[in-house]
């Protein structure tokens, strides 16, 4: 039973285009959300995140917004660039679950030229 | 500051075989995790721990055992390997688990292959 989901599991855009990454979670439990970036051979890096009391966090060309009644957020990398080429992977957490993490099966991005 | 490592980084294994995977971080954190990524899955959680003598179980327990008898250090053992334990391994520390403090931060990763 996935409780994050992310339905796209690869995603082109071009370099200085808006890049758009879509999460979707089922657990209403859930009230923090992160967003990692993986490149191949290393592990996942912290990138942004947000808290259920807030529907938008912005850190420079990074910005995370949760939409809680459709259980639903999403990144936004404008403008993205070729250095954004890497897996993202949504996760969440909820004071159901102690604090462990519950990922997604991530989404690929390739920034093309 | 090295932050989170594995040992090793890749490994072969036959089916039967044990091995044991090695995680330090040096942030002085109290809670280390293990995962691992199969394609298609994302990260799923195998055992976990919130102190130096505590462990517990995670999504995908089964097969596998740990122990952190040092904080700085995290063990996951295989004890009899199966070709369903070829994946990713990722271990992983944390200052805290509520909010903004749970933020994980990952190991480079340790490729496993059971033949």
């Amino acid at each position: 039973d996935q409780q994050v989901k992310q339905n796209s599991p690869s995603l082109s855009v071009q370099e200085g285009r808006i890049s758009i990454l879509n999460c979707d979670y089922t657990n209403s439990m859930f009230d923090y959300f992160l967003w990692y970036k993986k490149y191949p051979a290393e592990g996942p890096t912290f990138l942004i995140s947000i808290s259920s009391i807030k529907d938008k966090n912005e850190d420079g060309r990074f910005t995370v917004f949760l939409n809680k009644s459709a259980k639903h957020l999403s990144l936004h990398i404008v403008p993205s660039q070729p250095g954004d080429s890497a897996v993202y992977f949504c996760a969440a957490s909820g004071t159901d679950s102690w604090g462990k993490l519950q990922f997604g099966a991530g989404t690929q991005v390739v920034v093309t030229p | 500051n090295a932050g989170v490592t594995q040992t090793p980084k890749f490994r072969v294994l036959k089916t039967g075989q044990s091995m044991t995977l090695l995680c330090a971080q040096d942030m002085n954190h109290e809670y280390m995790y293990w995962y691992r990524q199969d394609p298609g899955m994302g990260l799923r959680l195998i055992h976990y721990s919130v102190g130096e003598g505590t462990t517990a179980k995670g999504e995908v327990p089964d097969g596998y055992n740990v122990s952190r008898l040092k904080k700085q250090n995290f063990l996951l053992g295989l004890e009899s390997a199966a070709p369903s334990q070829t994946s990713v391994y990722f271990c992983a520390s944390s200052y805290t688990t509520s909010g903004r403090y749970n933020e994980q931060f990952f190991g480079p990763g340790t490729r496993l292959t059971v033949l």
